[in-house]
């Protein structure tokens, strides 16, 4: 069975510009969470999504959101980039709660300049 | 508000040795606890999971300690191999919350 994969792996952008990060979860999959990795902070819940609907927020600005297609592929779309959004950003799926055991993608690494 | 505190930022053990890695919690809601291993460019993988119902559960060299009491929870790898080299989160989830909290992570290091 095919893992979690995120696209893109990398990204390089600049302050004021937007972002749309894509998930894959697992077959079968329909729960899928977004956490953001920095140095300081570690691993941060941003939102999580099942059955198309944000079940679930952290604690992030409104310039973070996310969806998710009927087929539960995820997109997470961050607005007015700000240098301290660089981070790894990781995505997980689950089968049917986000309680269920999480498995994680690889992560994108977004870079702000 | 750190909710889940790994308090070591690195450890540093001996190939052959036990390895225990420390997380306190501070909200006592958390019901479940779980363990990641993460290696450098990859995402973390799930090692292992204990219900607040239990206060141990092993699997092959790792084992998750539970203090519901002093709020603390342990992993213990014995023996420790090269390979256990990577960075370990402990993360948990609040009772009815359908989020996961993680701690800050240990690096760990095996040294041969």
């Amino acid at each position: 069975k095919a893992g979690v994969t995120q696209t893109p792996r990398y990204l390089i952008k600049t302050r004021g510009q937007q972002v749309t990060l894509s998930c894959s979860p697992i077959s079968g999959h329909r729960s899928v969470s977004w956490y953001q990795q920095t140095p300081g902070q570690g691993l941060q819940f941003l939102f999580e999504y099942f059955s198309e609907t944000q079940r679930n927020k952290g604690n992030f600005p409104g310039r973070f959101s996310g969806r998710q297609f009927s087929n539960s592929r995820s997109e997470m779309n961050v607005s007015t980039l700000e240098l301290g959004d660089s981070a790894l950003y990781l995505c997980a799926s689950s089968f049917r709660t986000s309680t269920d055991t999480q498995y994680f993608g690889p992560g994108t690494r977004l870079t702000v300049l | 508000d750190q909710q889940v505190k790994q308090n070591s930022p690195s450890l540093s053990v001996q190939e052959g040795r036990i390895s225990i890695l420390n997380c306190d919690y501070t909200n006592s809601m958390f019901d479940y606890f779980l363990w990641y291993k993460k290696y450098p460019a990859e995402g973390p993988t799930f090692l292992i999971s204990i219900s607040s119902i239990k206060d141990k559960n092993e699997d092959g060299r790792f084992t998750v300690f539970l203090n519901k009491s002093a709020k603390h929870l342990s992993l213990h790898i014995v023996p420790s191999q090269p390979g256990d080299s990577a960075v370990y989160f402990c993360a948990a989830y609040p009772q009815g919350a359908q989020k996961l909290v993680f701690g800050q992570g240990t690096r760990l290091t095996i040294n041969p």
